[in-house]
């Protein structure tokens, strides 16, 4: 199984600031990186695919970037409601795998 | 609107059977590959197990810790996907998420229900 490793595992960032998310794969995984954000006790909602195209609604704010086995997920203006829990995902071979998770505080 | 909605979600003792099903709105779903992922109280996301559209013969795959458990399914006469679960454990307690992604190969889940509650337990 491909295993994914995020760091930091949380975060805390004033609103306006930057941070970046990075994303480890135990091995190659090509442009199949996704992103997704959650909320307390909400489902999930996606980010970006292919490591760094934007699902449709999602705000230029989130990017991504990377290659190989290392990925960053960049959000750009932090305001209060991007406080959340953010997870990377491969799904370039089975069993698909999600990283363990970023909590992100917005002081 | 494209939209995904779990059901089915409740209570069962260890052993015990469960069917989740997933009304899936505003799109193709033929077209589509499926996903379960659940959610472990206070855990990190788990992908569960996914089928692939008519194009690929609606074949599966599963996460170890389900396969031979839990079945995936689909009927396009109702739009609606399955998730059948049986010799269920304790440790399957969590939220189900139904999820849509894309129509072929490499393919990202790009929508997600609001989740139904499994609760494992004597």
């Amino acid at each position: 199984d491909i295993q994914m490793t995020q760091s930091p595992s949380s975060l805390s960032a004033s609103v306006g600031d930057r941070v970046t998310i990075t994303c480890r794969a135990s091995q190659g995984i090509s442009k199949s990186l996704a992103w997704f954000q959650q909320k307390p006790g909400k489902a999930p909602k996606s980010l970006i695919y292919d490591i760094s195209s934007l699902q449709s609604g999602v705000p230029s704010k989130f990017s991504g970037s990377g290659s190989g086995t290392d990925f960053t997920l960049t959000i750009n203006s932090l305001q209060p409601e991007d406080s959340a829990t953010y997870y990377c995902q491969q799904y370039n071979d089975y069993p698909i795998t999600f990283g363990q998770g970023t909590r992100l505080e917005i002081k | 609107e494209v939209q995904v909605v779990e059901s089915g979600g409740g209570l069962v003792q260890p052993g015990g059977s469960l069917r989740l099903s997933c009304a899936a709105s505003g799109f193709i779903f033929s077209d589509h590959y499926m996903d379960w992922v659940r959610q472990a109280p206070g855990k990190g996301l788990e992908w569960v197990g996914r089928i692939r559209n008519k194009a690929r013969s609606y074949t599966t795959e599963y996460a170890a810790s389900v396969k031979g458990r839990f079945t995936i399914s689909g009927d396009n006469s109702k739009n609606s996907l399955y998730l059948q679960m049986n010799s269920l454990k304790t440790e399957d307690t969590a939220v189900y998420y139904c999820a849509r992604s894309g129509r072929g190969g490499y393919s990202p889940i790009d929508v997600w229900g609001q989740g139904t509650a499994v609760t494992v337990s004597s």
